[in-house]
Formats: structure tokens, sequence, C-alpha cells
């Protein structure tokens, strides 16, 4: 299994690009989460889906937008890139409600100038 | 201010025990967790700890819940330079997927 995996790794945006961060699994599994990760901050959910073809925002969803059209992938668009998108973004997956374990993707780190 | 808290930074020699804490919030946090951050690559489950629990060993890793205070501790016991990386205690809720993350220990060891 390749677990969690993410394209691209790195990418430098302009302000008011757009582009898809990608994100598979290939666990079967029906939860998947999108971090961001900004210098000395904890994960902030931006969104997650608890199967295909069901989606719902976290704690920080503004200007991001994903969609679930398969329980394999899971891809977050940014429209009209700004700086403050600035991060690394990570993927992850977890098999049940209660399961303890997330797994996360290596991570796509994004900088908008 | 953040749900979960943790120090940001913890330096020690090679081959001591390294202490790492945190504290949250919520006192219907269920599950407790800690998970490791190496450098360029995503976090991976250390171990966790159920809320009814007040200690778990596994290993060189000793958890301890104080659930009256609301402090989870993480000891790794015979600290090594593969330890260097970032520690992340999180919290979830039964029933809750998602889950609540500190912004990280960044712990270097030092030979």
């Amino acid at each position: 299994n390749a677990g969690v995996t993410q394209t691209p790794k790195f990418r430098i945006l302009k302000i008011g690009q757009s582009m898809t961060l990608q994100c598979a699994q290939d666990m079967n599994h029906n939860y998947m989460y999108w971090y961001r990760q900004d210098p000395g901050m904890g994960l902030k959910l931006i969104y997650y889906s608890v199967g295909a073809g069901i989606t719902d925002k976290g704690e920080v969803p503004n200007g991001y937008n994903v969609s679930r059209s398969t329980t394999e992938d899971f891809p977050l668009r940014l429209e009209l890139a700004a700086p403050s998108q600035t991060s690394v973004y990570f993927c992850a997956s977890s098999g049940t409600v209660n399961s303890y374990e997330q797994y996360f993707g290596p991570g796509t780190r994004l900088t908008v100038t | 201010g953040e749900d979960v808290e943790q120090s940001l930074f913890l330096s020690v020699r090679e081959g001591d025990s390294s202490v790492i804490n945190c504290t949250y919030t919520d006192s219907s946090s269920t599950y407790l967790y800690w998970y490791k951050q190496e450098p360029g690559a995503g976090l991976q489950l250390l171990t966790y700890i159920f809320s009814n629990m007040d200690m778990k060993q596994d290993q060189r890793l000793t958890v301890l819940l104080n659930k009256k205070d609301k402090h989870l501790s993480l000891r790794i016991a015979d600290t090594q330079t593969g330890d260097s990386a970032i520690y992340f205690c999180a919290e979830s809720i039964t029933d809750d997927y998602k889950l609540s993350f500190g912004a990280g220990t960044t712990v270097t060891v030092r030979a």
C-alpha cells in the first residue's frame, strides 16, 4: 500500500492564480481530511469528508473548496490564491469514526507571492 | 486561544529522558494522541491514550494523563538522535473524528 499520497510536493503560485492539491489513499478509508500547518501553529482543519459525495467545513475553510467523487481521492481547490494561503498542506485519512489513527500524507508546501 | 497547548522547544542530551508536556481544555476529550513529525514528512502516530487511563507504556514511550489538571505528558526514555522531531499533542471526542492539535514541540537531541 502506498498509504496517503499528495501531489505536488512544492508549488509557487502568484496572487490570484488557482490550483488543485491532489490527495489519494489506497486503504479504503471513509474519512479524509485536509489540514494546513503554519509555522509555530498546530494543524488547522480546512475540510473533511466522511465518505464519497459528502464533505464539510473545518475550522478554516475560506478560500478553499473540496470534492469527494470517489473513496480514494479528495482534491483541495484554491481559487484566487492569496499570500495568507502560504502554508504546508497535509491530507489525512482514517478508517472509522472511532479509529484512533489518522494517516498523513507527506504534505505540499505552497508559497503564494 | 488554542484548545491544546504545548511548549515550543525542548533540548535534551542523547541518552537522557525527554518529557514533553501538553494541556488541553475540552473535558469531554476521549482520546489523546502524540504524533511525531520528522523533517519534510507528514505526521505519524506515536501513541495514544484513552481518557479513562492514567498511564500507558510502549517500549521507550510513557504517556501520563492527569484528567483533573487536563495535562498530558510524553516521556521518551534513552533519547536518541533519531528522536529529533516535532511532537504534536492532539485530542478528539467520541464519535467526533476531528482532531485538535497543539502547535508542536520541537525536540532537539544533542550529543
